[in-house]
């Protein structure tokens, strides 16, 4: 069975400087996608980058990008030129390629950006 | 817009008094689920659907009731709601291919006393 963990419960951030949230996840099947959501304090779940098993290359979209480590199955997100408004909750998810809809959430990381 | 739409979004009630949230997505998305937010345990699934009339359980399904009658609707049904079902529920679609991200409502925040 899958299994996604986010060892961080809190991190805090210095505003302007880069964050690195880790994620770790458990699978025996080669193909997978990984997602990472943002939850603003407002509640709504935000989709912020997807990953997927076989890219041979790193996704990035805008200030963020996911350092996509295969063989220590790893999927850490990193937010550059942190902005107050990153301010949130954040989780990994991941599904099964075969069976994208069985998507599995870590416990989550509230980051908190410093002015 | 595109948009998943959950109500209501604040919901408190008693113990046993059944209760229905609903959501509604306007994009055609074959794929529907429920889940259920907890701190510490981020989001677990309650049940989910592949298509009209295709229910099936997620990880906590236990005293929850799903139905899909129809393609953009997916209510959650509390027949008997307890205390332990208090937390923040959130409805959520995708076209059920790869890399397709799963678009969510806004979330309903049930308490039951």
């Amino acid at each position: 069975a899958q299994k996604i963990t986010q060892t961080q419960p809190g991190m805090f951030v210095q505003e302007k400087e880069a964050v690195t949230l880790d994620c770790t996840y458990d699978t025996s099947d080669p193909s997978y996608g990984l997602f990472w959501y943002k939850q603003p304090s407002s509640g709504e779940m935000i989709f912020l980058i997807y990953q997927g098993s076989y890219d041979q290359q790193n996704a990035t979209e805008g200030r963020y990008s996911l350092n996509f480590q295969k063989a220590r199955k790893s999927a850490n997100l990193v937010i550059s030129a942190s902005q107050l408004g990153d301010s949130a909750m954040y989780f990994c998810a991941m599904g099964l390629s075969f069976n994208n809809n069985d998507m599995r959430f870590g416990a989550g990381t509230r980051l908190t950006v410093k002015p | 817009e595109a948009q998943v739409t959950q109500n209501p979004r604040y919901l408190i009630t008693v113990t046993g008094k059944k209760l229905t949230v609903t959501c509604s997505q306007n994009m055609n998305h074959e794929y529907m689920s429920w889940y259920r937010q907890d701190p510490g345990l981020g989001l677990r699934q309650i049940y989910y659907s592949m298509n009209v009339e295709v229910t099936d359980k997620g990880d906590v399904p236990e005293g929850y009731k799903v139905s899909r009658k129809e393609k953009r609707n997916f209510p959650l049904i509390l027949e008997s709601p307890s205390p332990n079902q208090t937390s923040l529920y959130f409805c959520a679609s995708s076209t059920g291919r790869d890399n397709s991200p799963l678009h969510f409502g806004n979330g309903t925040r049930l308490t039951v006393t």
